[in-house]
């Protein structure tokens, strides 16, 4: 079955402490995402990458950082410096056409703060 | 930041009516305006998508039209279902570029039966 994996499905973070999530896609998407949500603000973008070894910030990065070492790959971590961590997070891979641009997203991952 | 404005952030029909879901776009240089559906807990997924060469599209009872001049399109959901009941997301983006995709800020529908 081709698509976009997420791990875990729920996570618990303590104060301080950094974790990671992960994402992995088989669809051989050479871009891959990361959006953050919260209930009424929509999907908002905290890192992309087009292509392995490169990423570029988007929207939120702050308190976040990622890595692209394969193209199937594309780990999030969420640092302490991020303050208001609980949220849903959404990996997502596209498929970029001459025509459209189509996003498959992973099941996400519900990260709370206790 | 580009922005994809949404409306109305919820909404409730019976079955059988006609939810309608609005979006308005700055930025002239997109060109692809797709909708994604999320369920409860899961990952959003595409739903319809129209290019601005036409001033609609229909896939069964879903139908986006699009307004380029008032840079705004909308979804339409006729014989609304209890089933339909979902959060709903319009985007906007530039192909070929592989640009992002910019997400407006979500539809909660709910269909009562």
């Amino acid at each position: 079955d081709g698509g976009i994996t997420q791990s875990p499905k729920y996570l618990f973070r303590k104060e301080g402490q950094n974790v990671t999530l992960s994402c992995e896609q088989n669809l051989n998407h050479d871009a891959m995402y990361w959006y953050r949500q919260d209930p009424g603000q929509g999907l908002r973008l905290i890192y992309y990458s087009q292509i392995v070894n490169d990423f570029q910030k988007g929207d939120i990065a702050e308190g976040y950082s990622v890595s692209r070492e394969k193209k199937e790959s594309f780990p999030l971590t969420v640092t302490s410096a991020q303050k208001n961590p609980t949220a849903f997070y959404l990996c997502a891979s596209m498929r970029q056409g001459a025509s459209a641009t189509e996003a498959f997203f992973g099941q996400g991952t519900r990260l709370t703060v206790v | 930041q580009q922005q994809v404005k949404q409306s109305p952030q919820s909404l409730i029909v019976q079955k059988g009516g006609i939810s309608i879901i609005n979006c308005a776009y700055e930025n002239t240089a997109f060109d692809y305006f797709p909708w994604y559906q999320q369920f409860p807990g899961k990952g959003p997924a595409l739903l319809i998508a129209i290019r601005p060469d036409v001033s609609e599209k229909k896939e069964g009872r879903f139908t986006i039209s699009f307004n380029k001049s008032a840079k705004q399109f909308s979804l339409h959901i006729m014989d609304s279902q209890p089933g339909d009941s979902a959060t709903y997301f319009c985007a906007a983006s530039k192909v070929p570029s592989g640009s992002r995709l910019t997400f407006g800020e979500g539809t909660q529908l709910t269909v009562n039966p």
